[in-house]
């Protein structure tokens, strides 16, 4: 069945360093793959996507990298902070970019001062 | 700009009892919405969807109904509540455009943490 998973279930970085978070995936017919951003006790919110067409996206301090040949996607978060702390989630739509996504469990960062 | 409303934030039931979340999207007009559970230290699973008023799509089997009697209005009910229904309670919508992304991306509520005593 359809899977999305993450590696490693917490990462502690030091401010300033770069972050690199990895999510492994199971269904190569996805459209979108998607990072969310969830604070303690808040909703997820949205990071920044990438096609199933391209390898490599780069928002504001965020670089999502896609490997579809070991079905790999990484999300880099440059010169980390401490409001980056936070549960980071990957997710993935289905064929038809419906809203149905399918998260990974997650992983906690944190960043030590 | 849009927005989506949940409540109650916290809510504290014992086994047995009946729940009711409430959750609306302003803003927008003939949303998606959907109804997800995160248990503690998981990631979230859908539990409904809504394409259109009175349109409901269970996506597991469980102790939890869903309706839409508006068109930005979404509900989480259930008569008896079990402790496996703890857990904290996410509203989303989607049909907007998020700037940047092309997915069909979902925005959040701020969620409803739910524990059944």
């Amino acid at each position: 069945g359809e899977s999305v998973g993450l590696h490693l279930p917490t990462l502690s970085v030091q401010e300033g360093d770069n972050s690199i978070i990895n999510c492994a995936y199971s269904n190569s017919a996805s459209d979108y793959f998607i990072w969310y951003k969830q604070e303690s006790g808040k909703g997820p919110q949205f990071i920044i996507d990438i096609r199933s067409n391209m390898d490599k996206r780069q928002g504001q301090r965020v670089t999502v990298l896609l490997n579809k040949t070991v079905k790999h996607l990484s999300l880099q978060i440059a010169a980390t902070q401490p409001g980056d702390s936070a549960v980071y989630f990957c997710a993935e739509t289905p064929l038809g970019n419906t809203g149905k996504l399918i998260f990974g469990q997650g992983t906690t960062l944190q960043v030590k001062p | 700009s849009q927005t989506i409303h949940q409540w109650p934030a916290t809510l504290v039931q014992p086994v047995g009892s009946p729940l009711s979340l409430e959750c609306t999207v302003e803003g927008t007009s003939n949303p998606n919405l959907y109804w997800y559970r995160q248990a503690a230290g998981r990631g979230l699973q859908l539990l409904f969807y809504s394409v259109g008023i009175g349109q409901i799509s269970s996506e597991v089997p469980q102790n939890l109904s869903a309706s839409r009697p508006q068109d930005r209005q979404f509900i989480l009910s259930s008569k008896k509540l079990l402790l496996s229904d703890s857990g904290f309670y996410l509203c989303a919508w989607s049909g907007g455009k998020v700037p940047g992304s092309g997915a069909n991306v979902l925005t959040f509520g701020a969620g409803s943490r739910l524990t059944v005593l």
